[in-house]
C-alpha cells in the first residue's frame, strides 16, 4: 500500500525556536516529487516547500528545509526562527499510483508560542 | 490568492438534500481536483479530471458524482446527504496531469454542515 505517515498529531514551541516534523510515506514510485502543504487557520492550503526524490540536495526555501532520506523513505520539515505566522496545519504529501493522485498526511498541528 | 474560486464558502443543508459545489481552476489549467477533509483529517483524494476528462478518482462515494465542463470549471454534486458528509471540500489545480510534479493549487474551501 501507497501510505503516508505524520506521527506528531501536534506540536508546539516558542517563537524564534527550530522545529522538526516527521513525515515517513511507502511508495513503490521511482521518480517522485514529495510536498509539504501548510494549512493556517484560514484554511486555504499552501505549499511549502516541494522536493524532487531523484535529487540528493534538501530542498530549502528561506526558512523552511527538509531532510530527505529517500532509502527511509523518511521526508521531515524543518522551520527555522519560527514565527507565529507559522502557526498552522502542516500536511505532507506525495503523488501515487503513476502520480495520477496526490495522497495527504493526516496532519501535524503546530503552535508558535509567543 | 491562489486563483482557484470556490462556492459557495458555506452551506448548510439537510439529510437527504442534494447540493453543487463550483470549482474554477487557475486560468490555464487544464487539471481538476476534488478533496474531501472531515474535522481534523487529512485530505481525502475525491475525483481529478483532465481538460474535461475523469482521470483518477479515489474513494469516491456513489452518491457523489463530479464533472469538468468545455469551458474548465468543474462542479461536485453531493446526493442523498448524510451526516457524515459535513466536511470542508477543497478543489484545487494543476497545469498539467500525469506524471503529477508541480503543485496543486487549492481554493478556499466548501464547508458544508449537514443537519
Amino acid at each position: 500500500a501507497q501510505t503516508v505517515t505524520q506521527s506528531q498529531p501536534e506540536m508546539s514551541v516558542q517563537e524564534a525556536e527550530t522545529v522538526t516534523l516527521s513525515c515517513t510515506y511507502d511508495t513503490s514510485e521511482n521518480n517522485y516529487y514529495l510536498f509539504w502543504y501548510k494549512q493556517p487557520p484560514s484554511r486555504q492550503m499552501i505549499l511549502v516547500i516541494r522536493q524532487e526524490a531523484y535529487k540528493q540536495q534538501n530542498a530549502t526555501e528561506n526558512r523552511f528545509s527538509v531532510n530527505f532520506q529517500k532509502a527511509a523513505k523518511s521526508f521531515s520539515l524543518k522551520i527555522s526562527d519560527s514565527q507565529l505566522g507559522d502557526t498552522a496545519m502542516y500536511f505532507c504529501a506525495f503523488p501515487i499510483q503513476g502520480a495520477q493522485k496526490l495522497v495527504f498526511g493526516q496532519g501535524t498541528r503546530l503552535t508558535i508560542n509567543p | 490568492d491562489s486563483g482557484v474560486t470556490q462556492t459557495p464558502k458555506h452551506l448548510i443543508t439537510a439529510t437527504g438534500q442534494r447540493v453543487t459545489l463550483r470549482c474554477s481552476p487557475r486560468s490555464g489549467d487544464l487539471s481538476v481536483y476534488w478533496y474531501q477533509q472531515s474535522l481534523d483529517q487529512g485530505l481525502q483524494f475525491l475525483i481529478q479530471y483532465y481538460n474535461g476528462e475523469e482521470r483518477a478518482k479515489g474513494n469516491i462515494l456513489e452518491r457523489f458524482s463530479a464533472q469538468q465542463f468545455p469551458d474548465l470549471h468543474s462542479e461536485l454534486n453531493l446526493s442523498s446527504l448524510e451526516l457524515g458528509d459535513s466536511a470542508l471540500y477543497f478543489c484545487a489545480s494543476s497545469v498539467g496531469s500525469i506524471p503529477l510534479t508541480g503543485e496543486l493549487f487549492f481554493g478556499e474551501g466548501s464547508r458544508l454542515t449537514v443537519l
